[in-house]
């Protein structure tokens, strides 16, 4: 595609629940990036993917958060018995190689956990 | 800890003025720097890279410059427009991902 593509763009769930994020990045990048922004924060950090692999996923704030990228392509973050504090956007970026490389992100997934 | 802050945290200005964002970095052992653009509901935009050993890199009205040894990088925006408003992030690249500032919030007034 054009871009990188999350879906869905919003999702409302309640405390406890399991939650699915997709990020379908630029085609042919090998890197991709999860990322998660608080309300007037900065972006932080989660998970990165250099094919299908986890290369670094210092940044996952506990076991409840999973990310998989099963074909070197499409990735799904998930998260488990979700808390209010899970509230928040979730980033997806790709890169053409990783290492410096320009990120180009998607618009996002607004999760609110009620 | 690699810690990346940004000041101004908003700016607010009449359109024509020329601007300077700042961005300061804790460790200088950085791959890179980038600044980003994100607009209200919407992703980032990356506006410049700059290598860890170039000085500065420019776009159109921006030019970003960046100083590995003090920590510092600068975003200059010349003859502002409201359609510039928008928060403004600076980056770091590091091992293997970026390091976020918390943004500058910049809104240019016709």
């Amino acid at each position: 595609g054009a871009g990188v593509s999350q879906t869905p763009s919003n999702k409302v769930t309640e405390k406890g629940k399991y939650v699915e994020l997709r990020c379908d990045p630029i085609s042919g990048h090998t890197a991709l990036y999860w990322y998660r922004q608080s309300l007037g924060q900065g972006p932080e950090f989660l998970i990165y993917f250099q094919g299908t692999g986890a290369a670094d996923d210092s940044g996952l704030p506990n076991d409840r958060f999973f990310a998989v990228r099963p074909e070197g392509s499409v990735s799904t973050l998930k998260i488990q018995r979700t808390e209010r504090g899970d509230s928040a956007v979730y980033l997806c970026a790709s890169s053409s190689s990783g290492r410096g490389n320009i990120q180009y992100f998607g618009a996002g997934t607004r999760l609110s956990v009620l | 800890k690699q810690e990346v802050t940004q000041i101004p945290a908003a700016l607010s200005v009449p359109e024509g003025e020329n601007l300077v964002l700042n961005c300061s970095f804790t460790d200088s052992a950085i791959y890179n720097l980038q600044w980003f653009r994100q607009d209200p509901g919407k992703g980032l935009t990356s506006l410049l890279l700059i290598q860890s050993s170039q000085r500065e890199q420019t776009s159109g009205r921006l030019n970003a410059s960046l100083d590995k040894s003090s920590g510092r990088s600068t975003l200059y925006i010349a003859a502002s427009q409201p359609g510039d408003s928008a928060t403004y992030l600076c980056a770091v690249f590091g091992t293997d991902k970026l390091i976020f500032g918390t943004g500058t919030r910049l809104q240019v007034f016709p």
